[in-house]
C-alpha cells in the first residue's frame, strides 16, 4: 500500500496563490483518481476536487487540481486567496484493491 | 440535491459495539456506494472501508478487517457501519461519503462516537 505525503503547513497572503502538493510513495499517481477535501475548524470536511481536477458544483473556480507525472504528485492550487480558505486540506486516493489512502493533511494559513 | 444524513451521537463502553447509519437521498442509491472515514480528536482523516450499494462488495482497511462490517439496505437507501470490540482509541467522528470505489464526493455530517468506561 502506498502513502500520500503532504506538507504539514503552508501560509500565504490574501489575494495570492498557493499550491499544496500530495506525493504518492509508490505506484503511479495517474493510476487512481485523487480527491481533495477542505476542513474548516470545527466543521465537516467538504470535497473541493474529485477525480484529479473536477470541481463539485458550488466550489469556486479559484480551486483547481492537477497531476504531475514527473514528480508522481497531485496538487491543489487556490488562487485569489481569501481568509475563508483558511482550513486543513487533505488529499485522498485509492489503490487497485479499492483501499483508500489519505494524506496527513496540510494546514493552510491565510495571513 | 444529494444528502447523506447520519444517525445521532453514541456513547459506548469498552468492548461494546456501535452501529451508525447513513441515509442517502437525491440520487439513485444503487449507482454508488459508501466510503466510511473517521477522525479522532485533533487527528487527521482515516479511511475505514467501502461498500458498493449495487452488489454489496466491500473493501476494508486491514486495521479494521476483523471487527468492521459495512452493509446497505437498498429498500431504505441506508448504509450502516458496525464496529465491534470498541476501545477508547475508537473515540472519533465517523463520516459516510458517497463513493464509487475510485472516487468520493458528498459527505454525511458525521457522528461522534465516544468510548468511555
Amino acid at each position: 500500500k502506498f502513502m500520500l505525503t503532504q506538507p504539514h503547513s503552508v501560509s500565504e497572503s490574501p489575494g495570492k496563490t498557493v499550491t499544496i502538493s500530495c506525493t504518492r510513495s509508490s505506484g503511479s499517481i495517474t493510476s487512481n483518481y485523487v480527491q481533495w477535501f477542505q476542513q474548516r475548524p470545527g466543521s465537516t470536511p467538504t470535497t473541493v476536487i474529485y477525480e484529479d481536477k473536477e470541481r463539485p458544483s458550488g466550489v469556486p473556480d479559484r480551486f483547481s487540481g492537477s497531476i504531475d507525472f514527473s514528480s508522481n504528485s497531485a496538487s491543489l492550487t487556490i488562487s485569489g486567496l481569501k481568509t475563508e480558505d483558511e482550513a486543513d486540506y487533505y488529499c485522498q486516493s485509492y489503490d487497485d484493491t479499492n483501499q483508500g489512502v489519505f494524506g496527513g493533511g496540510t494546514k493552510l494559513t491565510v495571513l | 440535491q444529494v444528502q447523506l444524513v447520519q444517525s445521532g451521537p453514541e456513547v459506548k463502553k469498552p468492548g461494546a459495539s456501535v452501529k451508525v447509519s447513513c441515509k442517502a437521498s437525491g440520487y439513485t442509491f444503487t449507482r454508488y456506494g459508501f466510503d466510511w472515514v473517521r477522525q479522532a480528536p485533533g487527528q487527521g482523516l482515516e479511511w475505514m472501508g467501502w461498500i458498493s450499494a449495487y452488489n454489496g462488495h466491500t473493501a476494508y482497511a486491514p486495521k479494521f478487517q476483523d471487527r468492521l462490517t459495512l452493509t446497505t439496505d437498498t429498500s431504505t437507501s441506508i448504509g450502516y457501519l458496525d464496529l465491534r470490540s470498541l476501545t477508547s482509541d475508537d473515540t472519533a467522528v465517523y463520516y459516510c461519503l458517497r463513493g464509487s470505489g475510485d472516487t468520493v464526493d458528498y459527505w454525511g455530517q458525521g457522528v461522534l462516537v465516544t468510548v468511555s468506561s
